[in-house]
């Protein structure tokens, strides 16, 4: 149980160009949604959390209309990367709370995302 | 402010050789301490909560114990499937803080 999935795995786009990517709870609902970003060999940095059917709230220096957020239901997130530039490229990943093998505050972790902008 | 440290960064053992990870946390009103284990490439993969002090749970050839400053991850008889980032993070009322984590490589 509690199984997250992410779509795409990679993604290479060129510059100015906007990126979406899905988050998905597939065995549980998930009462909160989180992104991270990852770069090599370093630990990951929250970007954003999300709510169902709420705005999302972003960390300090994350640029929320660069970094757009939909939380539309309990099993779905999306981050869509708006015209991209080369220094967004970056491993992103989501996590999703909620499920009870766990516990409700245990955040599990989707694949992953390794977007690259040239 | 709240802060969780791991060391060593990295730890390098032969196949059967146990150690232990470690992970000091300064987290104010921790919630939680979590572990989870990353594969390059991956996201990471849930492994254990810890919730109060004295707690230790396992699984497999991990156990994980946690005391009022600090959590440790005991490996036992490693082999090289365990090779991989491990990661704690510290949960307080508003949000989780991760360690940069140890990178684990056992050689055969």
């Amino acid at each position: 149980g509690a199984v997250v999935s992410q779509h795409p795995s990679r993604v290479i786009c060129k510059s100015g160009t906007s990126v979406k990517i899905e988050c998905r709870s597939l065995d549980f609902q998930a009462t909160t949604m989180f992104w991270y970003r990852q770069f090599p060999k370093q630990s990951l940095m929250l970007m954003a959390t999300s709510n169902e059917g709420s705005k999302a709230t972003y960390e300090q220096g994350v640029e929320k209309d660069k970094f757009l957020i939909n939380h539309a239901s309990l099993t779905l997130s999306t981050l869509t990367v708006t015209s991209a530039h080369p220094e967004d490229s970056s491993f992103y990943i989501c996590s999703a709370s909620g499920g009870t093998s766990g516990g409700t505050d245990t955040q599990y972790f989707g694949p992953g995302t390794r977007l690259t902008v040239l | 402010e709240d802060q969780v440290t791991q060391s060593p960064e990295a730890l390098r053992l032969q196949e059967g050789e146990s150690s232990s990870l470690n992970c000091s946390y300064t987290v104010s009103g921790l919630r939680g301490l979590f572990w989870y284990r990353q594969d390059p490439g991956k996201g990471p993969e849930f492994l254990f909560t810890l919730y109060s002090a004295g707690e230790e749970k396992e699984k497999e050839r991990l156990k994980a114990t946690l005391t009022k400053k600090e959590s440790f991850l005991h490996i036992t008889a490693p082999k090289p499937e365990d090779s991989a980032t491990y990661l704690c993070a510290g949960l307080n009322n508003n949000d989780m803080r991760f360690g940069a984590g140890t990178r684990l490589t056992v050689k055969p």
